[in-house]
Order: C-alpha cells, then structure tokens, then sequence
C-alpha cells in the first residue's frame, strides 16, 4: 500500500547549520508530495507541496524536489534559524483518492 | 480569517464518559478528516468524510463515530471513553488538488 518512511529524529543543529530531513514515498501512479511543520502547541501547517516529478516546492528558505527516479522528497534548509525548531511531517496524496498518508515526524531542535 | 475551526481546546473525562468534538470549516472543502496524533507513532486517520453525506473509516476507527452534518461540519464522538483515547486529535479539511488545512487541535485526556 502507499505509504511515506522519514528520517527518525530528533534532530538538533546549531543555528546557521544545513538541514536535511529525509523521506521516502511508495506509491502507485503519480501522487502529490507534501511538507507540514507543526510548531509546539498548534496543528500542522503546510510548508511546501509538489505535484509532479522534478517540481521543486519551497517556502520560508525550505526546499524539497520531487524524484520519481529514488522515489524521494528530501527537505533541505540551507541555514537554520531557532525559530524554525518544530516537527516536520513528510506526506503523500494519491492521485486517486481523498487521502493523504503521512510520516511519522521529524522533531528538529535549532540552539543558538 | 478562513480555516477550520475546532472545540474545545482542551478536555478532561473520567472512563466511560462520552462527548462530541466539533470541527467546522469556511473554505467550502468538500473533504473533511479526523486523526489523532500520539508520540511516536504520527498522525493515524480515524475516519474521513469525502463530501457531504459519505464517511468512511480510517485506520484506527474503533471506539468512535462521526457524523458529517452538512458540508461545513463534521464531528467526532466518544461514546465511552477509554484511557487510550488520551490523545490530541486534529480535524483536517481538504479539496483533492490542495493539502489539507488543519484545525489547532483538541488536547483529550481520560482518566
């Protein structure tokens, strides 16, 4: 069945620091790729989204590119900032159905 | 400002109590969901509403019933709450080419 693996975490990283957070995606046909961040305390929020292979979705300095080819949607920062300390959530939509199939989290910590 | 829209916040019940968690939206979604979320194990589907008068189940159903009382809401019940129901639970409204948009969540504990 369809489902979405991301990296475990958490993660902590000194401000400035490169992020990645790794997700992986199984899949029949084409479906839609997500980010959500959830910030302590409030429910998730939509990051970024890409609907097709080689789409490149981004937002607030988060980029993610959609690879058909290692199946992936890898979400990369290239400086973290404290206040983007949150968990992260990968997600797929099929192109079929109503809906979406979510990782488990990655909880990411920034210290100063 | 658009979105949806859940009560309460925050809840306490004793074991065998029972209540409804309301969730309404203003986006005129068609699609509408209910998840909980405990550590650990992410976000789990309870039950979903495709459009107005259809719900089906989700991947952890049991213990609960909903009802999609027109197309702006959609509310979940407890009829005997159970310790392991001790959760946040989130509402979710969607249309099928756009992400979800998600309510700030219910924080329910039973003792």
């Amino acid at each position: 069945g369809d489902s979405v693996t991301q990296m475990e975490g958490p993660v902590t990283l000194s401000e400035e620091a490169f992020l990645t957070i790794n997700c992986t995606y199984t899949a029949t046909g084409y479906p839609s790729l997500f980010w959500y961040v959830q910030y302590p305390g409030e429910g998730l929020q939509l990051l970024l989204k890409a609907t097709k292979a080689d789409d490149k979705g981004s937002n607030k300095g988060f980029e993610a590119t959609y690879r058909k080819e290692t199946t992936s949607f890898h979400l990369e920062k290239g400086s973290v900032q404290v206040s983007d300390s949150a968990v992260y959530f990968c997600a797929l939509r099929t192109n079929t159905g109503n809906q979406f199939y979510f990782g488990t989290g990655t909880s990411l910590t920034v210290i100063p | 400002n658009a979105g949806v829209t859940q009560t309460p916040k925050f809840q306490v019940l004793k074991t065998g109590q029972s209540m409804t968690l309301q969730c309404a939206q203003d986006m005129n979604h068609n699609s509408m969901y209910w998840y909980r979320q405990d550590p650990g194990m992410g976000l789990r589907l309870i039950y979903y509403s495709a459009s107005e008068g259809t719900t089906d189940k989700g991947e952890v159903p049991n213990g609960y019933n909903v009802s999609r009382l027109n197309k702006r809401e959609f509310s979940l019940r407890l009829e005997s709450a159970a310790p392991s129901q001790t959760s946040v639970y989130f509402c979710a409204s969607s249309e099928r080419l756009y992400g979800y948009t998600f309510g700030s969540g219910t924080r329910l504990t039973v003792v």
